[in-house]
């Protein structure tokens, strides 16, 4: 059973530029949730989607968006990038959002903004 | 609001020896509690949960925690630690677990060094 696939895994970009990540769940999950990690911040939640519909957004400014697609792949969206949005991004999903379930996640695509 | 709290940023161990992470929580209402371990350039693997039931859990990799409601802990120990549990530890905490969400609100993270 393949696990959460995050792409890409590594990319660079420059102030301003805007950036597109993407990540397939676990075939048959329905619930995708993207975290941000930075060595000051640590975990930091992103936004949460269950059937194309977003459940749940973090405090993000409103540059981080996402979308969820009918076969449940999801990508985030970063505008206008800052320095500060390097970071890795990490994709989670499991079978649904009840709460009780084990979030399964993926290597996470490591942003680097020069 | 739902937090988790890990005091020390490391914990060092020598192989065979027992090793204890330490996590506190802070919640409304019953705690949905994780543990995830991460190595290097890698995502997070999760360890064990506990939702409710029996208060010692037994996860992945020889792993448990205990559930202290008094004390309100939940820390990970295991009997025997070996160099390749050397990793990145997060305690982490369902967000209201009272409507559906996959929300974790995670804590600072416990870096473990096992020496040989």
């Amino acid at each position: 059973k393949a696990g959460v696939t995050q792409t890409p895994r590594y990319l660079i970009k420059t102030r301003g530029q805007q950036v597109t990540l993407s990540c397939s769940p676990i075939s048959g999950h329905r619930s995708v949730s993207w975290y941000q990690q930075t060595p000051g911040q640590g975990l930091q939640f992103l936004f949460e989607y269950f059937s194309e519909t977003q459940r749940n957004k973090g405090n993000f400014p409103g540059r981080f968006s996402g979308r969820q697609f009918s076969n449940s792949r999801s990508e985030m969206n970063v505008s206008t990038l800052e320095l500060g949005d390097s970071a890795l991004y990490l994709c989670a999903s499991s079978l649904e959002s009840t709460g009780a379930n084990v979030l399964t996640f993926g290597a996470g695509s490591r942003l680097t903004v020069l | 609001a739902q937090s988790v709290a890990q005091p020390e940023d490391q914990v060092n161990v020598a192989e065979g020896n027992p090793l204890t992470v330490k996590c506190t929580y802070s919640v409304s209402g019953n705690p949905y509690l994780f543990w995830y371990v991460q190595y290097p350039n890698r995502g997070l693997q999760f360890l064990l949960k506990y939702i409710t039931g029996d208060n010692l859990v037994k996860g992945s990799y020889g792993f448990e925690a205990e559930f202290n409601k008094s004390q309100t802990s939940f820390h990970l120990k295991k009997p025997s630690a070996l160099v390749s549990d050397s990793a990145l530890y997060f305690c982490a905490v369902r967000d209201i677990p009272a409507y559906n969400t996959d929300k974790l609100i995670f804590g600072t993270g416990t870096r473990l060094q096992v020496f040989p």
